[in-house]
């Protein structure tokens, strides 16, 4: 079946670590997209790519940085310059105007 | 700019009460508007979505919608609340579909046996 995988579905960071969520898809969907979601607040986008080798920033990107190198992978990696790093992360595709396709969302919590 | 406003951050309905979301957007253009639920620990599904053609919507799970334009509004309805429907329900707004979404600050629904 077609799909996003996230991985990890919990992920635990120390103070002044970098750490990579991963996003794959098989939907052949072009567009892919990150958003952050910490209670009450909905979903904040991070970065967003409409195709391979471009990106562009959301509205919350300090601290985040993207890769997208194959239209599959859109891996996100946390920085340590990211000081309240502790959310649900959930990646997301499109294809045409149909709206969005998620995945199940990878928990990050820093100890 | 777009935005979303849901009104009730928290809504409780007796198991067989019409279930009553609200969902008001501003959109310079006609939008595209959609509505997802979140079941805990887990990613957003596509509940339904308008896209400019029929104003009353049939999506998944016995849900619909009706975009009204003079009252700039989107609310989501059930005529009879399941258990199964207890989640968090957003709803989102795009310009033309092929640009950002944006969501709503979410309802949490609750369903009373």
């Amino acid at each position: 079946d077609g799909g996003i995988t996230q991985s990890p579905k919990y992920l635990f960071r120390k103070e002044g670590q970098n750490v990579t969520l991963s996003c794959e898809q098989n939907l052949n969907h072009d567009a892919m997209y990150w958003y952050r979601q910490d209670p009450g607040q909905g979903l904040r986008l991070i970065y967003y790519s409409q195709i391979v080798n471009d990106f562009q920033k959301g509205d919350i990107a300090e601290g985040y940085s993207v890769s997208r190198e194959k239209k599959e992978s859109f891996p996100l990696t946390v920085t340590s310059a990211q000081k309240n790093p502790t959310a649900f992360y959930l990646c997301a595709t499109r294809q045409g105007a149909g709206g969005y396709t998620f995945g199940s969302g990878t928990r990050l919590t820093v100890v | 700019a777009q935005s979303v406003t849901q009104l009730g951050s928290h809504v409780s309905v007796s198991e067989g009460a019409l279930v009553l979301l609200r969902c008001n957007y501003s959109s310079s253009v006609p939008p595209y508007l959609f509505w997802y639920v979140q079941y805990p620990n887990q990613g957003l599904q596509l509940l339904l979505k308008y896209t400019s053609a029929a104003t009353l919507v049939k999506g998944i799970n016995g849900f619909e919608a009706e975009f009204k334009k003079s009252e700039t509004s989107f609310h989501l309805t059930k005529p009879s609340a399941h258990m199964s429907d207890a989640a968090e329900y957003f709803c989102a707004v795009s310009d033309t579909g092929y640009d950002k979404v944006i969501f709503g600050p979410g309802t949490s629904l609750s369903v009373i046996p």
